[in-house]
């Protein structure tokens, strides 16, 4: 069973439409989170939940909105696609503890390449 | 402020030869976790290591080590006997128990094993 899944791997796709990049993840945590890596390889953070509840929300353009149903999903919404979009998403999960932190458990990531 | 910073942007090593990747953080947090991820050419990130702020102890795992020293705020990765299978980029990255919710990456070292 994959811990962290997240559909579609590739995506293609013309500027301006609106796409959705869905995530799920059957550890039980109560953290996911959205990363972007450019092409010079940068992880940078977009959205934090902590159980369904929006923790981070970083500079990202309001064209982005991350949709928790519930503690085990968090899909991304992109809405009117521009090129400098094309990236790696990678989503995450974590458990935070009182007395631990766990290591994020990573979705294999979705190429984004916007034409 | 970069919270991680990883200086080495990229190294070549022939192969069986041992490198060091070096991780320096900063955190004013007295509890806190430093990971390192690996990111092989197929793009997926692989989790290595956890390590918390009170545990010092440097670990080592077949041909990998770590060395965490609070002193210096340094969290290095070595590889001994490297093989063309390490050839990856390597993250470090930190989480904090109580300031903000996410993990803070480096940018990422990348290393090619050269047979």
């Amino acid at each position: 069973d994959t811990a962290v899944s997240q559909t579609p791997k590739y995506l293609v796709t013309q500027m301006g439409n609106d796409k959705s990049i869905k995530c799920e993840q059957n550890l039980g945590h109560d953290t996911m989170y959205w990363y972007k890596q450019d092409s010079k390889k940068f992880l940078k953070i977009m959205f934090s939940y902590n159980n369904k509840e929006l923790i981070i929300n970083e500079t990202v353009p309001n064209r982005f909105s991350p949709k928790s149903p519930d503690k085990a999903h968090l899909n991304l919404h992109i809405n009117s696609l521009e090129l400098g979009d094309s990236a790696v998403y990678f989503c995450a999960s974590s458990q935070r503890g009182q007395t631990f932190n766990t290591e994020a458990f990573f979705g294999q990531g979705t190429r984004l390449t916007v034409v | 402020a970069q919270k991680v910073t990883q200086a080495q942007t990229e190294i070549s090593v022939v192969e069986k030869e041992d490198v060091t990747l070096d991780c320096v953080y900063e955190t004013r947090d007295t509890t806190y976790y430093l990971f390192w991820y690996k990111q092989p050419p197929s793009g997926e990130l692989v989790f290595l290591i956890r390590r918390n702020s009170f545990d010092e102890q440097n670990e080592i795992s077949g041909r990998y080590s770590w060395n965490f020293q609070k002193s210096t705020s340094s969290f290095n990765f070595t590889i001994t006997a490297s093989q063309v299978v390490d050839s990856a980029v390597y993250f470090c990255a930190l989480s904090e128990e109580f300031s903000g919710n996410q993990f803070y990456f480096g940018t990422g070292t990348s290393l090619t094993v050269i047979p």
